[in-house]
């Protein structure tokens, strides 16, 4: 079965630099997740969206930007990078928010700041 | 503060025996938990569910049960096999909420399993 696609699966970056991360939802799901999980954490929820709007926000901070494409993509955008957002970040999709509250997660995505 | 708490980092167990994982929440308003299984270098992979209209939920050797006067629930896996060696997450929405709720997780459990 098709599951969550993340891509880069690895990224390396400076601080101060800007980093995109993309996320390709299991076909037909329509709320899209991203998670943050730092080294020896358990996963922090940053942000989500349903049909292309945002619907809940967790600790993401003001440097990140995220949006949900037509094609129910999701891009999350960093700025200023700095290094304790090192990190493994997680995608996860889910379909109709009302019915199922399962998540299903993608592999990650590593990003290492430095 | 730790709304989703999974007191024991580590769990070993003998294969072919019961694991039993443990997680408490002080969040009234979480109504629908999750476990999910994780390896390094992955995704978390969903288990099962439960939600907190019910007390017990079963999928194949995973059963889950929710006592919510506790604010606590369990993992249980029988019998237990090499390839369940992993970390367990538990993880708890406010899904009646009615958004797309992100999860709080507890920091996990690494469970080993003993040939």
């Amino acid at each position: 079965a098709a599951g969550v696609i993340q891509s880069p699966r690895h990224l390396i970056k400076e601080k101060r630099e800007t980093a995109t991360l993309k996320c390709y939802p299991i076909p037909r799901h329509d709320t899209v997740y991203w998670y943050q999980q730092g080294p020896g954490q358990d996963p922090q929820f940053l942000i989500s969206f349903y049909e292309k709007m945002q619907s809940d926000k967790g600790s993401i901070p003001d440097r990140f930007s995220a949006q949900q494409f037509s094609d129910y993509h999701s891009e999350l955008n960093m700025s200023s990078l700095e290094l304790g957002d090192s990190a493994l970040y997680f995608c996860a999709s889910s379909l109709d928010r009302g019915a199922s509250y399962e998540q299903y997660f993608g592999p990650g995505t590593r990003l290492t700041v430095t | 503060d730790q709304q989703v708490k999974q007191n024991s980092p580590s769990l070993s167990v003998q294969e072919g025996r019961i694991s039993i994982l443990n997680c408490d929440y002080t969040n009234s308003m979480f109504d629908y938990f999750l476990w999910y299984k994780k390896y390094p270098a992955e995704g978390p992979t969903f288990l099962i569910s439960i939600s907190s209209i019910k007390d017990k939920n079963e999928d194949g050797r995973f059963t889950v049960f929710l006592n919510k006067s506790a604010k606590h629930l369990s993992l249980h896996i029988v019998p237990s096999q090499p390839g369940d060696s992993a970390v367990y997450f538990c993880a708890a929405s406010a899904a009646s909420g009615g958004g797309a709720d992100g999860l709080t997780f507890g920091k996990g459990t690494h469970l080993i399993i003993q040939p």
